[in-house]
């Protein structure tokens, strides 16, 4: 089946440097991304949608300039943490939606998580 | 906004059945999904209801939704240890794809 695969699965990093997850569909082409973050026992909340090719739409009280995605290709997105301080600490899981068929042509697919620890 | 909720925990022998409930908000919504996260790692789907659709049912697992209500719940069948878990529903509309997840329910499985 689909497969979304994020990397790094861990990383640790000091504050104030700058650290880049990806998220990277394996057997698709995934017209839309999606990041989300999800805090220690809690939800996980829609970071931002970015679409092949052009900019990302951030969700409202997600700094766009801190959390940079680039979405240059149908298989790859990232997400880049400029200057991460601790409370950047979190969970970040991506998706991507298929094209066209899957499960019910709507389907997303998730990636398995990246553990950012910042120190 | 759009808005999901869920009971925050549960606790069940193992063997019995478990029903984690759901409720939302927004009556667009095309599908509406039951994911499994176990500590430490990503999303697994479960299974996913057609906004249509009134029950659902994949071998362990009962879907049950009241559109009217706006309720739905995800009942599993002889409940076993190994079904201990964070259960997330979520519900997305074919318009925007995105998705919103509920608060997240706590499963405990005691032996």
């Amino acid at each position: 089946g689909a497969v979304v695969s994020q990397h790094p699965s861990w990383v640790i990093c000091k504050s104030g440097t700058s650290v880049k997850i990806e998220c990277r569909s394996l057997d698709f082409q995934a017209t839309t991304m999606f990041w989300y973050r999800q805090f220690p026992k809690q939800s996980l909340m829609l970071m931002a949608t970015s679409n092949e090719g052009s900019k990302a739409t951030y969700e409202q009280g997600v700094e766009k300039d801190k959390f940079l995605i680039n979405h240059a290709s149908l298989t790859l997105s990232t997400l880049t943490v400029t200057s991460a301080h601790p409370e950047d600490s979190s969970f970040y899981i991506c998706s991507a939606r298929a094209g066209s068929g899957g499960l019910a042509g709507n389907t997303i697919y998730f990636g398995e998580g990246s553990w950012l620890t910042v120190v | 906004g759009e808005d999901v909720e869920q009971s925050l925990f549960l606790s069940v022998r193992e063997g019995d059945s478990s029903v984690i409930n759901c409720t939302y908000t927004d009556s667009s919504s095309t599908y509406l999904y039951w994911y499994k996260q176990e500590p430490g790692a990503g999303l697994q789907l479960l299974t996913y209801i057609f906004s249509n659709m009134d029950m659902k049912q994949d071998q362990r697992l009962t879907v049950l939704l009241n559109k009217k209500d706006k309720h739905l719940s995800l009942r599993i069948a002889d409940t076993q240890t190994g079904d201990s878990a964070i259960y997330f529903c979520a519900e997305t509309n074919s318009g925007t794809y995105k998705y919103i997840f509920g608060t997240g329910t706590r499963l405990k499985v005691l032996a």
